[in-house]
Protein backbone atom coordinates (compact mmCIF):
# COMPACT_ATOMS: atom_id res chain seq x y z
CA UNK A 1 0.00 0.00 0.00
CA UNK A 2 0.81 3.40 0.12
CA UNK A 3 3.15 5.13 2.16
CA UNK A 4 3.64 9.07 2.82
CA UNK A 5 6.04 10.46 4.37
CA UNK A 6 5.89 14.15 5.73
CA UNK A 7 8.74 17.07 6.81
CA UNK A 8 9.13 18.29 8.94
CA UNK A 9 6.58 17.70 12.22
CA UNK A 10 7.34 21.35 13.26
CA UNK A 11 7.66 24.56 11.59
CA UNK A 12 8.23 27.94 12.85
CA UNK A 13 8.36 30.47 11.60
CA UNK A 14 8.04 34.63 11.70
CA UNK A 15 5.69 36.50 9.93
CA UNK A 16 5.98 37.60 6.07
CA UNK A 17 8.40 34.32 6.11
CA UNK A 18 7.69 31.87 3.48
CA UNK A 19 6.98 27.78 4.80
CA UNK A 20 7.76 24.71 2.90
CA UNK A 21 6.49 21.65 4.22
CA UNK A 22 7.85 18.58 2.13
CA UNK A 23 6.83 14.90 1.20
CA UNK A 24 7.24 11.82 0.01
CA UNK A 25 5.25 8.99 -1.48
CA UNK A 26 6.50 5.32 -2.24
CA UNK A 27 3.52 3.93 -4.79
CA UNK A 28 4.26 4.96 -8.34
CA UNK A 29 0.48 4.57 -8.84
CA UNK A 30 -0.26 7.25 -6.89
CA UNK A 31 -2.86 10.14 -8.80
CA UNK A 32 -3.61 12.51 -6.62
CA UNK A 33 -2.42 14.41 -3.93
CA UNK A 34 -4.14 16.96 -1.29
CA UNK A 35 -2.93 19.15 1.42
CA UNK A 36 -5.48 19.80 4.17
CA UNK A 37 -5.17 22.33 6.77
CA UNK A 38 -6.88 21.80 10.33
CA UNK A 39 -6.84 24.50 13.03
CA UNK A 40 -6.62 24.03 17.04
CA UNK A 41 -10.01 21.72 17.51
CA UNK A 42 -11.03 21.89 13.96
CA UNK A 43 -11.34 19.75 11.55
CA UNK A 44 -9.43 19.14 8.05
CA UNK A 45 -10.17 21.16 5.07
CA UNK A 46 -8.94 21.26 1.48
CA UNK A 47 -6.68 24.10 0.84
CA UNK A 48 -4.94 22.73 -2.61
CA UNK A 49 -4.61 19.59 -4.26
CA UNK A 50 -2.62 18.61 -7.69
CA UNK A 51 -3.00 15.39 -9.77
CA UNK A 52 0.01 13.26 -11.45
CA UNK A 53 -0.46 15.09 -14.89
CA UNK A 54 0.22 18.45 -13.23
CA UNK A 55 3.80 19.63 -12.11
CA UNK A 56 3.01 22.77 -10.05
CA UNK A 57 -0.45 24.47 -8.98
CA UNK A 58 -0.68 27.92 -7.07
CA UNK A 59 -3.51 29.62 -5.32
CA UNK A 60 -2.80 33.21 -3.99
CA UNK A 61 -0.15 32.49 -1.22
CA UNK A 62 -0.30 28.81 -1.46
CA UNK A 63 1.41 26.87 -3.88
CA UNK A 64 2.48 23.08 -4.59
CA UNK A 65 4.71 21.54 -6.52
CA UNK A 66 5.07 17.43 -7.55
CA UNK A 67 8.22 15.71 -8.48
CA UNK A 68 6.68 12.37 -10.06
CA UNK A 69 10.43 10.63 -10.70
CA UNK A 70 11.46 11.46 -7.52
CA UNK A 71 8.30 10.94 -5.86
CA UNK A 72 7.92 13.75 -3.97
CA UNK A 73 5.37 16.98 -3.91
CA UNK A 74 5.82 19.95 -1.24
CA UNK A 75 3.46 22.82 -0.27
CA UNK A 76 4.80 26.27 -0.45
CA UNK A 77 2.94 29.13 1.98
CA UNK A 78 4.59 32.53 1.06
CA UNK A 79 3.71 35.77 3.10
CA UNK A 80 2.99 33.90 5.86
CA UNK A 81 0.44 35.12 8.05
CA UNK A 82 -0.57 34.26 11.93
CA UNK A 83 -4.06 32.80 10.43
CA UNK A 84 -1.74 30.36 8.69
CA UNK A 85 -0.78 28.79 11.83
CA UNK A 86 -2.41 25.09 12.10
CA UNK A 87 -1.54 21.28 11.41
CA UNK A 88 -0.96 20.90 7.43
CA UNK A 89 -1.12 17.24 6.31
CA UNK A 90 -0.02 16.00 2.95
CA UNK A 91 -2.46 12.86 1.45
CA UNK A 92 -1.41 10.53 -1.52
CA UNK A 93 -4.15 8.22 -3.33
CA UNK A 94 -3.49 4.90 -4.61
CA UNK A 95 -6.23 2.96 -6.19
CA UNK A 96 -8.72 5.06 -4.75
CA UNK A 97 -7.54 4.72 -1.16
CA UNK A 98 -6.29 8.38 0.21
CA UNK A 99 -3.35 8.06 2.57
CA UNK A 100 -2.24 10.77 5.09
CA UNK A 101 1.25 12.00 6.01
CA UNK A 102 2.15 12.34 9.84
CA UNK A 103 1.64 16.11 9.60
CA UNK A 104 3.27 19.47 10.25
CA UNK A 105 2.43 21.55 13.25
CA UNK A 106 3.25 24.92 11.68
CA UNK A 107 3.30 28.33 14.28
CA UNK A 108 3.77 31.68 12.59
CA UNK A 109 4.64 34.42 14.92
CA UNK A 110 3.78 37.75 14.82
CA UNK B 1 -26.77 23.76 6.94
CA UNK B 2 -24.16 21.61 7.69
CA UNK B 3 -22.66 19.41 4.73
CA UNK B 4 -21.48 16.55 6.66
CA UNK B 5 -22.71 16.24 10.43
CA UNK B 6 -21.47 13.68 12.97
CA UNK B 7 -23.11 12.82 16.57
CA UNK B 8 -22.17 13.18 19.62
CA UNK B 9 -19.61 15.78 19.69
CA UNK B 10 -18.24 14.41 22.63
CA UNK B 11 -18.78 11.02 23.98
CA UNK B 12 -17.11 10.13 27.45
CA UNK B 13 -17.17 6.49 28.85
CA UNK B 14 -16.44 3.73 30.87
CA UNK B 15 -13.79 0.31 30.03
CA UNK B 16 -16.06 -2.16 28.29
CA UNK B 17 -19.04 -0.38 27.07
CA UNK B 18 -20.87 0.05 24.15
CA UNK B 19 -21.26 2.90 21.99
CA UNK B 20 -22.40 4.49 18.55
CA UNK B 21 -21.04 7.60 16.27
CA UNK B 22 -23.43 8.69 13.46
CA UNK B 23 -22.79 10.80 10.65
CA UNK B 24 -25.14 11.96 7.60
CA UNK B 25 -24.07 13.92 4.70
CA UNK B 26 -26.39 16.11 2.51
CA UNK B 27 -23.56 16.56 -0.27
CA UNK B 28 -25.36 13.51 -2.62
CA UNK B 29 -21.90 11.90 -2.38
CA UNK B 30 -21.70 8.06 -3.12
CA UNK B 31 -18.72 7.96 -1.00
CA UNK B 32 -18.48 8.09 3.16
CA UNK B 33 -14.91 7.27 5.27
CA UNK B 34 -14.39 6.91 8.79
CA UNK B 35 -11.05 8.41 10.10
CA UNK B 36 -9.64 8.17 13.52
CA UNK B 37 -7.15 10.87 14.36
CA UNK B 38 -5.03 9.96 17.74
CA UNK B 39 -3.38 12.07 20.08
CA UNK B 40 -0.33 12.70 18.08
CA UNK B 41 -2.66 14.19 15.37
CA UNK B 42 -2.22 11.08 12.90
CA UNK B 43 -5.04 10.95 10.30
CA UNK B 44 -5.80 6.97 9.88
CA UNK B 45 -8.63 5.84 7.55
CA UNK B 46 -10.57 3.06 9.12
CA UNK B 47 -13.23 2.09 6.55
CA UNK B 48 -14.85 3.69 3.41
CA UNK B 49 -18.16 3.01 1.77
CA UNK B 50 -19.09 3.94 -1.49
CA UNK B 51 -22.91 3.19 -2.35
CA UNK B 52 -23.37 1.16 0.61
CA UNK B 53 -20.84 -1.23 -0.46
CA UNK B 54 -17.79 -1.06 1.99
CA UNK B 55 -14.64 -0.33 -0.03
CA UNK B 56 -11.81 0.40 2.51
CA UNK B 57 -11.47 -2.22 5.70
CA UNK B 58 -8.20 -0.96 7.51
CA UNK B 59 -6.61 -3.23 10.27
CA UNK B 60 -9.13 -2.62 12.89
CA UNK B 61 -10.32 -4.79 15.84
CA UNK B 62 -13.55 -6.33 14.26
CA UNK B 63 -14.88 -4.44 18.00
CA UNK B 64 -15.48 -1.68 15.36
CA UNK B 65 -18.33 -2.53 13.03
CA UNK B 66 -20.09 0.09 10.49
CA UNK B 67 -23.08 0.41 9.13
CA UNK B 68 -24.59 2.26 6.14
CA UNK B 69 -27.94 2.04 6.01
CA UNK B 70 -28.77 4.18 2.99
CA UNK B 71 -25.60 6.23 0.91
CA UNK B 72 -25.85 9.37 3.07
CA UNK B 73 -25.48 7.56 6.30
CA UNK B 74 -22.22 5.81 7.80
CA UNK B 75 -22.13 5.17 11.48
CA UNK B 76 -19.63 3.32 13.62
CA UNK B 77 -20.11 0.93 16.11
CA UNK B 78 -17.44 -0.04 18.69
CA UNK B 79 -18.38 -2.57 21.34
CA UNK B 80 -16.29 -3.21 24.35
CA UNK B 81 -14.48 0.20 24.40
CA UNK B 82 -10.52 0.22 25.18
CA UNK B 83 -8.56 2.88 26.58
CA UNK B 84 -6.70 2.92 23.63
CA UNK B 85 -9.90 3.53 21.60
CA UNK B 86 -9.78 7.31 22.77
CA UNK B 87 -8.94 9.22 20.28
CA UNK B 88 -11.04 11.63 17.74
CA UNK B 89 -13.25 9.98 14.93
CA UNK B 90 -14.07 11.88 12.07
CA UNK B 91 -16.35 10.66 9.21
CA UNK B 92 -15.91 12.54 5.74
CA UNK B 93 -17.26 12.20 2.47
CA UNK B 94 -16.62 12.56 -1.21
CA UNK B 95 -17.77 11.86 -4.75
CA UNK B 96 -15.22 10.42 -6.12
CA UNK B 97 -13.19 6.87 -4.36
CA UNK B 98 -10.19 8.73 -2.39
CA UNK B 99 -9.30 11.38 -6.01
CA UNK B 100 -11.81 13.78 -5.06
CA UNK B 101 -11.97 16.59 -1.97
CA UNK B 102 -13.11 15.13 1.46
CA UNK B 103 -15.31 17.33 3.32
CA UNK B 104 -15.29 16.18 7.11
CA UNK B 105 -17.24 16.04 9.51
CA UNK B 106 -16.77 18.20 12.98
CA UNK B 107 -15.38 14.97 14.65
CA UNK B 108 -16.69 12.90 17.54
CA UNK B 109 -14.08 13.10 20.58
CA UNK B 110 -14.13 10.11 22.94
CA UNK B 111 -12.85 9.39 25.47
CA UNK B 112 -12.42 6.20 27.50
CA UNK B 113 -11.83 6.21 31.13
Amino acid sequence: GENVEQHPSTLSVQEGDSAVIKCTYSDSASNYFPWYKQELGKRPQLIIDIRSNVGEKKDQRIAVTLNKTAKHFSLHITETQPEDSAVYFCGGTSYGKLTFGQGTILTVHP
Amino acid sequence: DTAVSQTPKYLVTQMGNDKSIKCEQNLGHDTMYWYKQDSKKFLKIMFSYNNKELIINETVPNRFSPKSPDKAHLNLHINSLELGDSAVYFCASSSGTGNEKLFFGSGTQLSVL
